[in-house]
C-alpha cells in the first residue's frame, strides 16, 4: 500500500522560503507510471495545484506560482520536495503530496497534509 | 487560465439521486476526475477519466462529461455520502481543480 507523508516546518515568515517535503512508502518513486505532485488548500478553501515533477526530473507549475515555486525529487531517499520562496500569508495553507497516476489522470493517493501558516 | 465551475451547495434526501456538475470550456475533450473530501481528510478519488471508478468505490458513484459539463451523480445517495466534492481536469499540462461543492445529505 503506497503511502505518502509530507514533513516540514509548522510555521513561515513572509517573505522567507516554505521548504516541505513527502516521503514515498510502499513503493518506488522511480516508477514511470506517476508523477509526483504538491497541491494546497486555504482554510475553508478550494483546492489549488501546485506542480508536479516525474523522476526525470521534468515539472510543470501553477503559472500563478511559477516564478516561486520549484520541485525536486532525491530518488535515493524516495522523496519529493517543495520549495516556495517570497511567501506571504496568501501563502497559508494545508500542503497536500499526491501521486498522479498517468494512465487514469487523477490522484490516487493523496498525502495526509500538513499545515503550513505564514506569519511574523 | 482554465476555470472549472462548480455549484457552491446541493443538497439531498437520503436515498435519493443527486448530480453535482461542473462547467468548463469543451470540457468533454478533456477527462474529468472527481474528489471526495471529509472534513479534516484528504481528498480521495472516486471517479477518473469521467465515469470510471477505483477499486473500492460503490457504485452508487457514476460520472459522465458532455459539451460543457461534467456530472456527478451519486444514486441511492448515504449519510456518508455528505462531504466536499471537487473536479479537477488537465489543461495543457496544468492541473485545474473547480471551486467544490459541499454535499449536505438531510
Amino acid at each position: 500500500q503506497v503511502q505518502l507523508q509530507e514533513s516540514g516546518p509548522g510555521l513561515v515568515k513572509p517573505s522567507q522560503t516554505l521548504s516541505l517535503s513527502c516521503n514515498v512508502s510502499g513503493g518506488s518513486i522511480s516508477s514511470g507510471a506517476y508523477y509526483w505532485t504538491w497541491i494546497r488548500q486555504p482554510a475553508g478553501k478550494g483546492l489549488e495545484w501546485i506542480g508536479r515533477i516525474y523522476t526525470n526530473g521534468n515539472t510543470d507549475y501553477n503559472p500563478s506560482l511559477n516564478s516561486r515555486v520549484s520541485i525536486s525529487v532525491a530518488t535515493s531517499k524516495n522523496q519529493f520536495s517543495l520549495k516556495l520562496r517570497s511567501v506571504t500569508a496568501a501563502d497559508s495553507a494545508v500542503y497536500y503530496c499526491a501521486r498522479e497516476n498517468q494512465r487514469w489522470l487523477g490522484f490516487d493517493y493523496w498525502g495526509q497534509g500538513t499545515l503550513v501558516t505564514v506569519s511574523s | 487560465s482554465y476555470e472549472l465551475t462548480q455549484p457552491p451547495s446541493v443538497s439531498v434526501s437520503p436515498g435519493q439521486t443527486v448530480s453535482i456538475t461542473c462547467s468548463g470550456d469543451k470540457l468533454d475533450y478533456k477527462y474529468t476526475s472527481w474528489y471526495q473530501q471529509k472534513p479534516g481528510q484528504s481528498p480521495f478519488l472516486v471517479i477518473y477519466q469521467d465515469k470510471n471508478r477505483p477499486s473500492g468505490i460503490p457504485e452508487r458513484f457514476s460520472g459522465s462529461n458532455s459539451g460543457n459539463t461534467a456530472t456527478l451523480t451519486i444514486s441511492g445517495t448515504q449519510p456518508l455520502d455528505e462531504a466536499d466534492y471537487y473536479c479537477q481536469a488537465w489543461d495543457s499540462g496544468i492541473g485545474v481543480f473547480g471551486g467544490g461543492t459541499k454535499l449536505t445529505v438531510l
